[in-house]
């Protein structure tokens, strides 16, 4: 168990509406990134907020967006969901850079 | 444009002989790198690490090698064991400029035969 936690497992909708990923970080953590998985594909990297601010900016789809809360955890929100959006959608944290660690992902279906 | 790339798709060892799985990187600019053991519906998991002032880290059974010159690194696994079978990812940070996201190659399928 790394210690970071995602909701929900599984999450399954049609093509154009908006679902909300959560993600919880390690203890003492203050980065949160987000990583997306397609089929076959590595890991890419999305977004990263550190302690609340924006740090960096991967491949994000301007139809989706992220944020992170004062309490440290992070949402990250996809909307106009399209078939190709369907992904595993991985969270990581660490406390600052470098060594993240990762929670268990978010598979999403996109019908 | 994959900074870190992993040609092999997929690796198959006996029981006991040594693994080898590579990567190679395209930025200069990398200075830490990271292999990651997968295991399905299962997040990432932290193996091992090396610095760019290091050319070997060894733990345990796993050693990563790096070759800067040639922008290579290997992660050797010996004795190799069935429950090593995963998929493995090699990932790469610019930890000194502060830009620390990951960049992870598209992964090597290592299945350890008994």
């Amino acid at each position: 168990d790394s210690g970071v936690t995602q909701t929900p497992k599984h999450l399954i909708t049609a093509t154009g509406q908006r679902v909300t990923l959560r993600c919880s970080p390690r203890s003492g953590d203050l980065s949160v990134y987000w990583y997306q998985q397609s089929l076959d594909q590595g890991l890419q990297f999305l977004i990263q907020y550190y302690n609340g601010e924006e740090r960096a900016k991967g491949n994000i789809l301007e139809r989706f967006s992220a944020q992170q809360f004062p309490d440290l955890h992070s949402e990250l929100n996809l909307s106009s969901l399209e078939l190709g959006d369907s992904a595993l959608y991985f969270c990581a944290s660490s406390v600052g850079g470098g060594l993240e660690f990762f929670g268990p992902g978010t598979r999403l279906t996109v019908l | 444009d994959q900074q870190v790339k992993q040609n092999s798709p997929s690796l198959s060892v006996q029981e006991g002989r040594i693994s080898i799985l590579n990567c190679d990187y395209t930025n200069s600019m990398f200075d830490y790198f990271l292999w990651y053991k997968k295991y399905p519906a299962e997040g990432p998991t932290f193996l091992i690490s090396i610095s760019s002032i290091k050319d070997k880290n060894e733990d345990g059974r796993f050693t990563v090698f790096l070759n800067k010159s040639a922008k290579h690194l290997s992660l050797h696994i010996v004795p190799s064991q069935p429950g090593d079978s995963a998929v493995y990812f090699c990932a790469a940070s610019e930890v000194q400029t502060g830009a620390n996201n990951l960049f992870f190659g598209t992964g090597t399928r290592l299945t350890v035969i008994p």
